[in-house]
């Protein structure tokens, strides 16, 4: 089946540096891609969506210039988390459709620790 | 957007009881998924169910798309399947929008 994978799978880093987290489509091609974000305890949040072409959309609330975005080709997306805080810290999830209106196929999650 | 909302939100079982999880929505859906996060935070695809009935193994799950709601059965329940279950549904744009989720803890 489809897979999408994510790297790093953990990472621990200091406050005030960017952390950069790679989602991949491995046998398929995306156009769009989600990422949502979840804190303990609690359900997954969208936080944006990547367009592959054209700039990432971000649900409200979200800042776009703390939550860089970039749809590199159409099997990689990156979110990048700049000055990392650690209320940033969070368990962050790519997910890719494989075509419009069928199944979306999760990551396995990025766990960031900000120190 | 979309609105979802899942109950019960916890559930103990005994192991080998039957249960039904719901979820309800919003608005209209063009995608809806069930999952199963596992410990680590997989989560794991149970069904693709925009409408209709699905069955795998012990799992079942039935959507009425025109009463917004799903729900999701686990027959002869085990302890391997507690954990979070999710409903999400995607409307136009594709963005999948996730309920609360519910706790199931099945004890021995």
């Amino acid at each position: 089946g489809a897979v999408v994978s994510q790297h790093p799978s953990r990472v621990i880093c200091k406050s005030g540096t960017s952390v950069k987290i790679e989602c991949r489509s491995l046998d398929f091609q995306a156009t769009t891609m989600f990422w949502y974000r979840q804190f303990p305890k609690q359900s997954l949040m969208l936080m944006a969506t990547s367009n592959e072409g054209s700039k990432a959309t971000y649900e409200q609330g979200v800042e776009k210039d703390k939550f860089l975005i970039n749809h590199a080709s159409l099997t990689l997306s990156t979110l990048t988390v700049t000055s990392a805080h650690p209320e940033d810290s969070s368990f962050y999830i790519c997910s890719a459709p494989m075509s419009r209106w069928e199944t979306q196929y999760f990551g396995p999650g990025t766990r960031l620790l900000v120190l | 957007g979309i609105q979802v909302e899942q109950s019960p939100p916890d559930l103990i079982l005994q192991e080998g009881a039957n249960s039904t999880l719901r979820c309800n929505f919003s608005d209209s859906v063009n995608n809806l998924q069930w999952f199963h996060q596992n410990p680590w935070g997989q989560l794991i695809n149970l069904f693709y169910i925009p409408s209709g009935t699905k069955q795998n193994g012990r799992l079942s799950a039935t959507t009425v798309a025109t009463e917004r709601y799903s729900l999701l059965y686990i027959s002869s329940s085990q302890t391997t399947d507690s954990g979070v279950y999710f409903c999400a549904v995607a409307g136009n744009n594709n963005d999948m929008r996730f309920g609360a989720g519910t706790r199931l803890t099945v004890k021995p």
